[in-house]
């Protein structure tokens, strides 16, 4: 069974300083690893999706990085504002079935 | 529509109510999904749909859940005779193209159901 670990479970960083979100899981045999933000009383909103074959996506100030043999993925955020105060989740999709595996989350504050 | 949307938002109920949760996904995705999320915890698969059919049922916590889906639109997750442990946030994904291996789908996500159990 696919275990996903994020690290850490919470955050507080002061506007800008850069943000490092970790993400760990224990079978390799990934199809794809997602990464999606949370906001209170709304759905998943997805940020990034690495597929297996990959290193790393960016998309404006997140770029994740994918390591599969190590079974680790890390969320860098740049010049982090007050509006990326949100749970950030990481999701891994088996290449045997089609659930998704999520970690617990990393709560982000931004303060400003 | 424009995203996935759930109902109601909110449900608090008493333990050994019936309760039913609605998903509506975005028009034209063929596969349902539904998740529960305990506070502090991560998301836990329940049920996969493909049209209206569920090949896997086995996330489902117990017989007292049950799902379905009619029209390959709306689904139904139902609880009967809830429990205490049965609170959590009901959150429903749909994704355009089936997730066998090889598809690049992305599953959107509704707002959720939270759900509490007195």
């Amino acid at each position: 069974k696919q275990e996903v670990t994020q690290i850490p479970a919470a955050l507080s960083v002061p506007e800008g300083e850069n943000l490092v979100l970790n993400c760990s899981f224990t079978d390799s045999a990934i199809y794809n690893l997602q990464w999606f933000r949370q906001d209170p009383g709304k759905g998943l909103t997805s940020l990034l999706l690495i597929q297996s074959s990959q290193r790393e996506q960016t998309s404006g100030r997140l770029n994740a990085s994918l390591d599969k043999s190590s079974g680790r993925s890390t969320l860098y955020i740049a010049a982090s504002q007050p509006g990326d105060s949100a749970t950030y989740l990481c999701a891994v999709k088996s290449q045997h079935d089609y659930k998704l595996s999520f970690g617990a989350g990393t709560t982000v504050t931004v303060r400003a | 529509g424009a995203g996935v949307s759930q109902s109601p938002s909110n449900k608090v109920t008493e333990k050994g109510k019936d309760v039913e949760l609605r998903c509506d996904p975005i028009s034209g995705h063929t596969a349902l999904y539904w998740y529960r999320q305990r506070l502090g915890q991560g998301l836990e698969f329940l049920i996969y749909f493909q049209g209206n059919s569920a090949p896997d049922k086995s996330g489902l916590p117990s017989d007292r859940f049950s799902a379905e889906r009619t029209g390959e639109s709306v689904s139904t997750l139902t609880i009967q005779r809830t429990q205490q442990e049965d609170s959590a946030v009901y959150l429903c994904a749909s994704s355009f193209l089936a997730p066998a291996s090889g598809s690049t789908d992305t599953q959107y996500f509704g707002p959720g159901t939270r759900l509490t159990v007195l």
